[in-house]
């Protein structure tokens, strides 16, 4: 079956730290990955992804390299701001299957000043 | 302009009684879902939609069901609420018959507390 497992959160970290959030994930086929964001109070937007082996998705400084062989998708960002407070989500795409999108169950990130 | 959105944005409403969230997207996307985030922030596929087929996952209730008077809407409509009914709903939507390289856009969510 399709699941993605996250780091369990909550993370906090100081202004200009370096952020990593593991994800990982089992799939059938070829999956699409996808790092959503919730902000307080707001609905998922899209962060960025990835679509074969060894993509690399990037967007607002975060990154994250599609790893067949590890079956990760490690979300990274060099130094975060409080702006960056929200929470995380990893999701895959079946693809092959219903097409239905699969969601990790969220990391919280606080960055204090 | 709101590329899929959701109304009402919060919904307070007492236990037994029957509601409906709507959503409408202007994307042109061709699938529709609606999802379910409890307070743990844990996200739940509730329905898949196109124009061709419903998806329902077998774990919904039936007291939930959706609703399409078109491509572009996708109603959820809650009968007989319950306290555990509580929760953020949201409304997303995707090209073609899935999420496929694209991924969902969601609307804002709905927050729902039954009392």
């Amino acid at each position: 079956g399709n699941s993605v497992t996250q780091m369990e959160g909550p993370v906090t970290l100081s202004e200009e730290a370096f952020l990593t959030i593991n994800c990982t994930y089992t799939a059938t086929g070829y999956p699409s990955l996808f790092w959503y964001v919730q902000y307080p109070g707001e609905g998922l937007q899209l962060l960025l992804k990835a679509t074969k082996a060894d993509d690399k998705g990037s967007n607002k400084g975060f990154e994250a390299t599609y790893r067949k062989e590890t079956t990760s998708f490690h979300l990274e960002k060099g130094s975060v701001q409080v702006s960056d407070s929200a929470v995380y989500f990893c999701a895959l795409s079946d693809r092959d299957g219903a097409n239905n999108l699969f969601f990790g169950t969220g990391t919280r990130l606080t960055v204090i000043p | 302009d709101t590329a899929v959105s959701q109304t009402p944005k919060y919904l307070v409403t007492q236990m037994g009684n029957d509601k409906s969230i709507k959503c409408e997207q202007n994307l042109g996307h061709d699938t529709m879902y609606w999802y379910k985030q409890d307070s743990k922030k844990f996200l739940k596929i509730m329905f898949s939609y196109n124009n061709k087929e419903l998806i329902i996952n077998e774990t919904v209730p039936n007291r939930f069901s959706p609703k399409s008077p078109d491509k572009a809407h996708l109603n959820l409509h809650i009968n007989s609420l319950e306290l555990g009914d509580s929760a953020v709903y949201f409304c997303a939507s995707s090209q073609g018959s899935g999420s496929g390289e694209y991924g969902y856009t969601f609307g804002s969510g709905t927050r729902l507390t039954v009392v």
